[in-house]
C-alpha cells in the first residue's frame, strides 16, 4: 500500500564508511528525486531522474552517486562518509502531466535519518 | 530565476487562533504552487495546491489563493488545532525547468492548548 518507501529508516555509521539508501515507488511515476534535509529543516534537491535518465544533478560531492535500475527505483550510494553528511534524506517521485509543461505534485518517502559518527 | 520566499518561523499560536503563513515567489512562466506539511518524524505530505492564477487550494481547513498580481500564495486557517503543529513548506514547480521543484525554507508552527 505504501506509495514511496525508503530503507533503512535509520542509519548510524562511522566516518569513512560507504553506505546505500534504497527508494522504491509503486505509483507508476516516471520521475524520482533525492533531497537532503538539514537540522534546520532546509530542503536541498540533490538529484532527479526521469525514466532512468539523470535530469538534475545539483552541486553535490562526487561521493554521492545515484543509481536508477528502473523507473520504480532510485538508490543513493555515499562513499567515504563525513560528519557533514549527517541529515535526513528524502526520496520523492512525481508524474508528468499530459498537456502541461510542468510536473504534478511530488510524493515523498518517510525519510532516512543518517548519522555519521 | 525561480525561488520561493517564506515567512520566518517559528510561529507559536494558541488553539483556535487564526493562522497566516506568508509565501511569495519568483518564477519564469506560469508555475504551479503547493503547500506541503511535515509532521514530526515524517516525510512531507501535500496539503494543497493551485495550478493557475486565482485558483484557491483548500484541504483540512487550510486555504491558499494563487495571486499572480502579488506573486503570493499565503497559507491561512481560521482556527488552528494542536494537531496542526508541524513544519509547513511553500513550493513551486515552474515550466521547462527539468521538473525541478523549488521549496521555501519551511515555517515551524506550534499550537498550544
Amino acid at each position: 500500500d505504501t506509495a514511496v518507501s525508503q530503507t533503512p529508516k535509520y542509519l548510524v555509521t562511522q566516518m569513512g564508511n560507504d553506505k546505500s539508501i534504497k527508494c522504491e515507488q509503486n505509483l507508476g511515476h516516471d520521475t524520482m528525486y533525492w533531497y537532503k534535509q538539514d537540522s534546520k529543516k532546509f530542503l536541498k534537491i540533490m538529484f532527479s531522474y526521469n525514466n532512468k535518465e539523470l535530469i538534475i544533478n545539483e552541486t553535490v560531492p562526487n561521493r554521492f552517486s545515484p543509481k536508477s535500475p528502473d523507473k520504480a527505483h532510485l538508490n543513493l550510494h555515499i562513499n567515504s562518509l563525513e560528519l557533514g553528511d549527517s541529515a535526513v534524506y528524502f526520496c520523492a517521485s512525481s508524474a508528468w502531466l499530459a498537456g502541461q509543461s510542468s510536473y504534478n505534485e511530488q510524493f515523498f518517502g518517510p525519510g532516512t535519518r543518517l548519522t555519521v559518527l | 530565476g525561480n525561488s520561493v520566499t517564506q515567512m520566518e518561523g517559528p510561529v507559536t499560536l494558541s488553539e483556535e487562533a487564526f493562522l497566516t503563513i506568508n509565501c511569495t515567489y519568483t518564477a519564469t512562466g506560469y508555475p504551479s504552487l503547493f503547500w506541503y506539511v511535515q509532521y514530526p518524524g515524517e516525510g512531507l505530505q501535500l496539503l494543497l495546491k493551485a495550478t493557475k492564477a486565482d485558483d484557491k487550494g483548500s484541504n483540512k481547513g487550510f486555504e491558499a489563493t494563487y495571486r499572480k498580481e502579488t506573486t503570493s500564495f499565503h497559507l491561512e486557517k481560521g482556527s488552528v488545532q494542536v494537531s496542526d503543529s508541524a513544519v509547513y513548506f511553500c513550493a513551486l514547480s515552474a515550466p521547462n525547468t527539468g521538473n525541478q521543484f523549488y521549496f521555501g525554507t519551511g515555517t515551524s508552527l506550534t499550537v498550544i492548548p
